[in-house]
């Protein structure tokens, strides 16, 4: 089946340790996109890549880094300048067209003890 | 301006009634507004959708009504059923801005038998 593949879906570090989250789909999509998401405030966005081999900066990416070296794959690290890394990360695609319409994964839960 | 601001943050309603979340946006480029459905545990998924050249959206029990003057836009849920219990998020996005979707900050519905 199509669609969107996170992983882990639990996660658990200690302070200080960089974290890389998982996220490959089948879609065929050429966007794709890294949300966080905290209680009661939404899903907001980390970094965003339109093409293979670019990403650009959302507007809480501090403390984050990513890469895009295949269409299929975007993964995600939680670096240790993250200060609050403790969160439900989202990754998404789009498909080409004028919809918008954002395909989601099941999310991967990250709690930094 | 990048603002999305959606109410209520809780809302129960009886089994058969109707459910209604509200949003309201500033930012007069945003030329696509869906709304999205979320269970514990899994990430969102589209429920419908609006352009600002309708003013109203119905698909079976769930109906976008759109105010272009007043900037909002609001989600109803007619005859609520307890498996509509989730979080809703309004969004907003511009063609112009790589289609980055705007997120409120979610209503969790409960839906009571």
């Amino acid at each position: 089946d199509g669609g969107i593949t996170q992983s882990p879906k639990y996660l658990f570090r200690k302070e200080g340790q960089n974290v890389t989250l998982s996220c490959e789909q089948n879609l065929n999509h050429d966007a794709m996109y890294w949300y966080r998401q905290d209680p009661g405030q939404g899903l907001r966005l980390i970094y965003y890549s339109q093409i293979v081999n670019d990403f650009q900066k959302g507007d809480i990416a501090e403390g984050y880094s990513v890469s895009r070296e295949k269409k299929e794959s975007f993964p995600l690290t939680v670096t240790s300048a993250q200060k609050n890394p403790t969160a439900f990360y989202l990754c998404a695609s789009r498909g080409g067209g004028n919809t918008g319409e954002l395909f989601f994964g099941e999310g991967s839960r990250l709690t930094v003890l | 301006q990048q603002q999305v601001k959606q109410s209520p943050q809780s809302l129960i309603v009886q089994k058969g009634g109707i459910s209604i979340i509200n949003c309201a946006y500033e930012n007069t480029a945003f030329d696509y507004f869906p709304w999205y459905q979320q269970f514990p545990g899994k990430g969102p998924a589209l429920l419908i959708a609006i352009r600002p050249d309708v003013s109203e959206k119905k698909e079976g029990r769930f109906t976008i009504s759109f105010n272009k003057s007043a900037k909002q836009f609001s989600l109803h849920i007619m005859d609520s059923q307890p498996g509509d219990s989730a979080t809703y998020f309004c969004a907003a996005s511009s063609s112009g801005g790589y289609n980055k979707l705007i997120f409120g900050a979610g209503t969790r519905l409960a839906v009571h038998p």
